[in-house]
């Protein structure tokens, strides 16, 4: 069974500051790897999608690693904004149509 | 507007009782999909249907029935079996199983 898991699970930064946020998987037979963000109390909005065959994507000020081998992925989200502000949730797809995700890591951005 | 509707926003169960949530999509996707969602841990699949008429259990299907009788729709229903019902409840939608999954706002489930 795929194990998905996000380290911290809460973190606070200054305006400006990067952040990085990790993603582990257990099993590294897997068909996408994609990060979502979710807004208090609201559905998840998905980010980015890497394909297992990819090794990155990029978005704006967001930028996705993925080391299949290895298992981990990692979010990074340049110069932060208060906006940034919101809970991030990796999910990793196996080829039987289902998405495993973690627990999300929440981010707070301090003005 | 395309996109993922569903509702109720919150709803009230009280026990014994079998309620029903709504979830309907205007993307023409085929693969629809039900998440249940509880603090400090990452969604959970209940059910997922690939195509209208058909449909397979997930991680957590004790206690939920579903149907997928239009492409566009896939009502969820906690029955009186489901012991701990009260959890944020997710629906998304896909053109194919495994791309990008588009998710609904949710609806929050309570026990009276």
């Amino acid at each position: 069974k795929q194990e998905v898991t996000q380290i911290p699970a809460a973190l606070s930064v200054p305006e400006g500051e990067n952040l990085v946020l990790n993603c582990s998987f257990t099993d590294s037979a897997i068909y996408n790897l994609q990060w979502f963000r979710q807004d208090p109390g609201k559905g998840l909005t998905s980010l980015l999608l890497i394909q297992s065959s990819q090794r990155e994507q990029t978005s704006g000020r967001l930028n996705a690693s993925l080391d299949k081998s290895s298992g981990r992925s990692t979010l990074y989200i340049a110069a932060s904004q208060p906006g940034d502000s919101a809970t991030y949730l990796c999910a990793v797809s196996s080829n039987d149509y289902k998405l495993s995700f973690g627990a999300g890591t929440t981010v707070t951005v301090r003005a | 507007d395309g996109g993922i509707t569903q509702s109720p926003k919150y709803l009230f169960r009280k026990e014994g009782q079998n309620v029903t949530l709504s979830c309907e999509q205007n993307l023409n996707h085929d693969a629809m999909y039900w998440y249940r969602q509880d603090p400090g841990q990452g969604l959970r699949l209940i059910y997922y249907s690939q195509i209208v008429n058909d449909f397979q259990k997930g991680d957590i299907a004790e206690g939920y029935s579903v149907s997928r009788e239009k492409k566009e729709s896939f009502p969820l229903t906690v029955t009186s079996a489901q012991k701990n019902p009260t959890a944020f409840y997710l629906c998304a939608s896909s053109v194919q199983g495994a791309e990008t999954q588009y998710f609904g706002p949710g609806t929050r489930l309570l026990v009276l």
